[in-house]
């Protein structure tokens, strides 16, 4: 059985720092890995996708990383902004189906 | 192009009453998902539709059902409501290619309280 964590659950840092977050799972014959945020009461805005064969992939500030041999992924954000405050997801995907699993979320909160 | 788009957004009933949540997939796409968020449990997977087939199926007790129209857009219906059915619903949509490059979108989700 697929299990996801994410570890801290919340995080504070000041504006400007670049910062990481972690994701692992246990099963690593997965499909893909997606990351998404969480803004308070909404619904969730896909960030990045990295497929099984991929080891990273880039959008703005963002870059995700995949190490699926050893079961991690990481979040990269460049030079922290108040605005990226969210809670922040992975999940994947490991059978043909749809379904994703996901871990329970990091908080993170970028202080002015 | 329109997102996922689910309706109500809010809602509020009672124990023992049931309750039916819509989601519109975006246009094209043929899987539907819904999820299960708790402050307890995080997301959790309900069930996935797919050409009106129930393809997958979560951890959750028969009181919840779902299904799929010819025009992709899905239900999900709980009955005899409990307290800890309150939670977030997110339905997501996708291509439903099986593939690594599968994409799951959601949409902005049902806020279900119940009392």
């Amino acid at each position: 059985k697929q299990e996801v964590t994410q570890i801290p659950a919340a995080l504070s840092v000041p504006e400007g720092e670049n910062l990481v977050l972690n994701c692992s799972f246990t099963d690593s014959a997965i499909y893909n890995l997606q990351w998404f945020r969480q803004d308070p009461g909404k619904g969730l805005t896909s960030l990045l996708l990295i497929q099984s064969s991929q080891r990273e992939q880039t959008s703005g500030r963002l870059n995700a990383s995949l190490d699926k041999s050893s079961g991690r992924s990481t979040l990269y954000i460049a030079a922290s902004q108040p605005g990226d405050s969210a809670t922040y997801l992975c999940a994947v995907k490991t059978g043909a189906n749809s379904k994703l699993t996901f871990g329970k979320g990091i908080t993170l909160s970028v202080r002015p | 192009k329109a997102g996922v788009t689910q309706t109500p957004r809010y809602l509020i009933k009672t124990r023992g009453q049931q309750v039916t949540l819509s989601c519109s997939p975006i246009s094209g796409h043929r899987s539907v998902s819904w999820y299960q968020q708790t402050p307890g449990q995080g997301l959790q997977f309900l069930f996935e539709y797919f050409s009106e087939t129930q393809r997958n199926k979560g951890n959750f007790p028969g009181r919840f059902s779902g299904r799929q129209f010819s025009n992709s857009r899905s239900e999900m219906n709980v009955s005899t409501l409990e307290l800890g059915d309150s939670a977030l619903y997110l339905c997501a949509s996708s291509l439903a290619t099986s593939g690594v490059k599968e994409t799951q979108y959601f949409g902005p989700g049902t806020r279900l309280l119940v009392l």
